[in-house]
């Protein structure tokens, strides 16, 4: 059963720049279409970018574009979400999601989240 | 970007109740909606995918329909566990915009 676990909280500068892990256990990673979503306290789901490894090329919603990088490593079977140039409004939950099934953007698994708080 | 609009955004209702929720699109999405269940403190679980799929393991209460720019996510008969916060999301095209999410509240 494929699992995704990510890397712990973080409390980040105003300005600074985070990085946040998911590792996929089991599956084919190469093929999962991979999305980061965050949840702000108290908010909805906000969809912020995805990739599919095997084509290594990121998508980005245009709300973030210019300040995230999403990335992804085949021989650890890791995606990674960079944000930069931090903002309180940046402090939120961040989900790597994952269709294991496809290479559809729906997500059938999550992880657990990683908290990140921008302040300073 | 693809707007997609949820209704109502909180619900009240009673166990054993039938609800439904209504979530809109600005643009035709053909079938390519999801539904996801989130409770408190956890990730989101996916309940429904291309409209009316549903995912493996996720009772038979629940389900989706709907194309074009209208779906609906109905729960036939509420059971305690399933009060919670429900968000449909498109997959037509980036970016792949969820809905502002239902809130399922115990009446």
């Amino acid at each position: 059963q494929v699992q995704l676990v990510q890397s712990g909280a973080e409390v980040k500068k105003p300005g600074s720049s985070v990085k946040v892990s998911c590792k996929a256990s089991g599956g084919t990673f190469s093929s999962f279409a991979i999305s980061w979503v965050r949840q702000a306290p108290g908010q909805g789901l906000e969809w912020m970018g995805g990739i599919i490894p095997i084509f290594d090329t990121a998508n980005y919603a245009q709300k973030v574009q210019g300040r995230v990088t999403i990335t992804a490593d085949e021989s650890t079977s890791t995606a990674y979400m960079e944000l930069s140039s931090l903002r309180s409004e940046d402090t939120a939950v961040y989900y790597c999601a994952s269709n294991t099934d496809s290479s559809s953007w729906y997500s059938d698994i999550w992880g657990q989240g990683t908290m990140v708080t921008v302040s300073s | 970007d693809i707007r997609m609009t949820q209704s109502p955004s909180t619900l009240s209702a009673s166990v054993g109740d039938r609800v439904t929720i209504t979530c809109r699109a600005s643009q035709s999405i053909s079938s390519w909606l999801a539904w996801y269940q989130q409770k408190p403190g956890k990730a989101p679980k996916l309940l429904i995918y291309k409209a009316s799929g549903l995912e493996s393991g996720v009772p038979s209460r629940f389900t989706g329909s709907g194309s074009g720019t209208e779906f609906t996510l109905t729960i036939s008969s509420l059971q305690p566990d399933d009060f919670s916060t429900f968000y449909c999301q498109q997959y037509d095209s980036y970016p792949y915009t969820f809905g502002q999410g239902t809130k399922l509240e115990i009446k």
